[in-house]
């Protein structure tokens, strides 16, 4: 079974700062997922990654296969980022995604 | 528009008695899939679901059953609930799941609490 560590659990900055959240995995995957979920909300898909680099707006997903590493940066950091941040991998198995504990983000203004 | 859709929302239940969550998806997805999420152990596989008439367990189990008799819908099933289910259940659906990675689609999560 997969073991999906993030760093860190709770991430406190100031509005503009530059953000990173990490996430390492044990095993080999298909597929990494980064997903947010607000206070008292839903989860929602950010990214999906194999391999390289993702984009959407401020936003950016790198993912490093060899080294079993990814993390998620936000650029120009807004209260509205506020949320906890998930990776989630899958393994090519049928078995569904394996789960990190998330990260707990706060932006202030 | 696509979505997944999870009913009730909200749900305080007693011990041992049955409720069904349900769990709707539009998008013809073949993957259905069940987690709980808990404070301090992150979400956790309950059951999934590769197509109609096809389910198997996930990493907790015990106390819940399921069923997919038709492609667009996966109930979650407590037929005796107990309060070590009071948790935040979330359903979730993508085109299949495999040697590719597929992007997973979650419902609003129904928060149960079982006294």
């Amino acid at each position: 079974k997969n073991e999906v560590e993030q760093s860190p659990q709770n991430l406190t900055a100031q509005e503009g700062e530059f953000i990173t959240i990490n996430c390492s995995y044990s095993v080999g995957i298909s597929a990494l997922h980064w997903l947010q979920q607000h206070p008292g909300g839903g989860i929602v898909s950010l990214f999906m990654l194999s391999s390289g680099k993702k984009k959407h707006g401020r936003l950016i997903a790198t993912i490093n296969i060899q080294e079993k590493h990814s993390s998620l940066h936000i650029t120009a950091s807004h209260p509205r980022d506020s949320a906890v941040y998930i990776c989630a991998v899958s393994g090519g198995g049928a078995d569904g995604l394996t789960f990190g504990k998330g990260t707990h983000l706060i932006i202030q203004p | 528009e696509a979505q997944v859709t999870q009913n009730p929302r909200y749900l305080i239940t007693v011990t041992g008695k049955k409720l069904t969550v349900t769990c709707s998806q539009n998008m013809n997805h073949e993957y259905m899939s069940w987690y709980r999420q808990d404070p301090g152990l992150g979400l956790r596989q309950i059951y999934y679901s590769m197509n109609v008439e096809v389910t198997d367990k996930g990493d907790v189990p015990e106390g819940y059953k399921v069923s997919r008799k038709e492609k667009r819908n996966f109930p979650l099933i407590l037929e005796s609930p107990s309060p070590n289910q009071t948790s935040l259940y979330f359903c979730a659906s993508s085109l299949s799941m495999g040697h590719k990675g597929y992007e997973q689609y979650f419902g609003p999560g129904t928060r149960l609490t079982v006294t």
